[in-house]
């Protein structure tokens, strides 16, 4: 069974500081994706990398896939309130029709 | 953009009721999902289908059924609703996985209470 491990599952950080969220795993994906949920709304695509070792920057967010395409990262430089949400990552193992889901790491920003 | 619109939003049930949760999308997309979402639990994938008329089970498939008979429309049925199908339902669409992006469209989610 593919597993994707989010960590942290839960985090609370004040506005201005940095911080990373981390999506690992044993399995290789043919690409990763980033989402980003928030309260009473479904899951928005934020970015996909497909390149081991590949990085992506979204204004202050930056995304990295792992160089054996095993893992990634987000990290959010100055967080900001508008970034409080619910952080999901899914790996496309390429060979069968389902995303893999990590858990989330739920993020609040106070400002 | 209409995207993927679910219908109802929310539905409170009894122990037993029966019900469907409509999904449409407007991206002429292949593939179609349904997730639900649990505190702790994440998305789990409930039923999917590849195409028109074509269905598959997910990893939490008991007490769901679905049809897909339209290409732009998928269906979730509760036969007899139980208290531990109370979640968050989201449906979403996508080219799938492998080809493109992989990018999944989701809706905005049905919330269903079973008492």
């Amino acid at each position: 069974t593919q597993l994707l491990e989010q960590s942290p599952q839960f985090l609370s950080i004040q506005e201005g500081e940095n911080l990373t969220v981390y999506c690992n795993s044993s399995s290789v994906f043919s690409s990763l994706q980033w989402y980003r949920q928030e309260p009473g709304e479904g899951p928005v695509l934020l970015v996909t990398v497909v390149t081991g070792g590949e990085v992506k920057k979204l204004k202050r967010l930056t995304f990295q896939f792992g160089d054996a395409r095993k893992d990634s990262s987000l990290h959010i430089t100055a967080a900001q309130p508008g970034d409080t949400g619910l952080y999901l990552c899914a790996g496309d193992a390429g060979n069968n029709r389902k995303l893999i889901w990590g858990l989330g790491t739920s993020l609040a920003v106070n400002p | 953009n209409a995207g993927v619109t679910q219908t109802p939003k929310f539905r409170v049930l009894k122990t037993g009721q029966s019900m469907t949760l409509l999904c449409a999308q407007d991206m002429n997309h292949e593939y179609m999902y349904w997730y639900r979402q649990d505190p702790g639990m994440g998305l789990r994938l409930i039923h999917y289908s590849v195409g028109e008329g074509t269905t598959a089970k997910g990893e939490v498939p008991d007490g769901y059924n679905v049809s897909r008979l339209k290409k732009q429309n998928f269906l979730l049925g509760l036969e007899s609703a139980a208290p531990s199908q109370t979640s968050v339902y989201f449906c979403a669409s996508g080219q799938g996985p492998g080809r493109g992006t992989g990018e999944l469209f989701f809706g905005e989610g049905s919330r269903l209470t079973v008492l």
